[in-house]
């Protein structure tokens, strides 16, 4: 089945304590990009990746590092969680030159 | 940049009933994608129609359809036949060449039995 998983699907940290949510695509997208939805704000690119060792920053990097270094993975790395990156974070991916994107099942943080 | 605008934060409707939700957005694009996602209790984003803003004919998939009005920068969603299943929280979404998609804040719709 084609999809995007992301893990831990529920993650309660505290303040400092470095964390990294997978993420991970069967479907050879080249795209694949993190945002995280906040209430009355919809949802934010944090950052993405058009490939392979080439990623970008989007809207809101600040406090959050990833890496590419497969095509099926794009791991979100938070160096020192604080409590305002408390959110619902999404992975997605897409095949470059396609618009739709395919959405990974989120994870809930809550950093204490 | 480009800004996506739902200025219905809530709506509701009953079960059987049509109802339209409204979403504007700026850019200075010619071509272009736009999106309507359902967001169900269970978070999964859920893609529920799309347009591309070449076409002229407006997106249709069963009891959704869309108004795409390009000049007035306009895609509003109808959501005929109202199910109980069809409460969520649905967000519009803008696309342009590859970039980051660029969302609106939300619309919480509830259905009424």
């Amino acid at each position: 089945e084609a999809q995007v998983t992301q893990n831990p699907r529920y993650l309660i940290t505290v303040t400092g304590k470095k964390l990294t949510v997978t993420c991970s695509q069967n479907m050879n997208h080249e795209y694949m990009s993190w945002y995280r939805q906040d209430p009355g704000l919809g949802l934010r690119q944090i950052y993405y990746s058009m490939n392979v060792e080439v990623t970008d920053k989007g809207d809101v990097p600040e406090g959050y590092k990833v890496s590419r270094k497969e095509k099926r993975n794009f791991p979100l790395i938070l160096e020192s969680p604080s409590p305002n990156q408390t959110s619902l974070y999404f992975c997605a991916s897409s095949l470059l030159g396609e618009e739709t994107q395919y959405f990974g099942p989120g994870t809930r943080l809550l950093v204490l | 940049a480009q800004t996506v605008t739902q200025s219905q934060p809530e709506m509701s409707v009953q079960e059987a009933e049509t109802v339209t939700l409204s979403c504007t957005y700026d850019t200075s694009e010619s071509d272009y994608y736009l999106f309507w996602y359902k967001q169900p209790p269970s978070r999964q984003m859920i893609l529920v129609i799309r347009q591309e803003a070449y076409k002229q004919q407006n997106a249709t998939e069963n009891r959704f359809s869309v108004n795409f009005q390009k000049a007035a920068k306009s895609f509003s969603l109808k959501i005929s036949d109202s199910q109980l299943g069809d409460a969520a929280m649905y967000f519009c979404a803008y696309r342009y060449n590859n970039n980051d998609m660029r969302f609106g804040a939300g619309t919480r719709l509830t259905v009424k039995p």
